[in-house]
């Protein structure tokens, strides 16, 4: 069993759309990341939830709008896709540690190519 | 929060110790170092983490300097499976480039 799954793993689309990506964890962990790593493989996080509140919230784009329907998931969706959006996207969760995170347990990436 | 710097690549001979060093000299007194690998385009892999005290588990050894300004991973015997991106983090938890090691025959 996958312990931190993420759909789709490829998504291609056109410059302006809105596209979700969805992440599921089935590891019982309190928190959950999201980080982006762009074509210079600099892999930056962006969010990081912890039961289903956020508690990170970096300087990225109104764009992107996290939602933790539970703390088992944690989805990203994106408006008005740009250009500049293409990377790969990874899902994570941790258990809660404070200022000691704990061990971060990846998916294996969503890769979003914007056109 | 502490930020790391990391070389941006090296070259280890299979067998070998892979020793990939870390700088990290504005990490508080309870922020923990931890490291991770990325092979080719794989999501992060924990190898270990560490505090003061030196550290080590099936994967991998982690030596902290005293005053905590630097670690250094050892990886004992490389092999080519070992290939990939080495990060050092510490809070707030953002990656950087890391270390490329590449392990060669």
């Amino acid at each position: 069993d996958t312990a931190v799954s993420q759909t789709p793993k490829y998504l291609v689309t056109q410059m302006g759309n809105d596209k979700s990506i969805k992440c599921e964890q089935n590891l019982g962990h309190d928190t959950m990341y999201w980080y982006k790593q762009d074509s210079k493989k600099f892999l930056k996080i962006m969010f990081s939830y912890n039961n289903k509140e956020l508690i990170i919230n970096e300087t990225v784009p109104n764009r992107f709008s996290p939602k933790s329907p539970d703390k088992a998931h944690l989805n990203l969706h994106i408006n008005s896709l740009e250009l500049g959006d293409s990377a790969v996207y990874f899902c994570a969760s941790s258990r809660p540690g404070g200022a000691n995170t704990g061990e971060l347990f990846f998916g294996e990436g969503s890769r979003l190519t914007v056109l | 929060d502490a930020k790391t710097t990391q070389p941006t690549s090296m070259d280890c001979a299979e067998g070998r110790a892979a020793n990939l060093p870390c700088n990290h000299s504005t990490i508080s007194g309870n922020e923990y170092v931890y490291w991770y690998r990325q092979i080719h385009s794989q999501g992060p892999q924990y190898i270990i983490h560490g505090l003061k005290n030196n550290e080590t588990n099936e994967m991998a050894s982690l030596i902290i300097t005293e005053d905590r300004k630097s670690s250094t991973l050892i990886l004992p015997h490389a092999t080519l499976r070992d290939t990939a991106v080495y990060y050092c983090i510490a809070p707030p938890l953002t990656f950087g480039t890391g270390t490329r090691l590449q392990v060669t025959l």
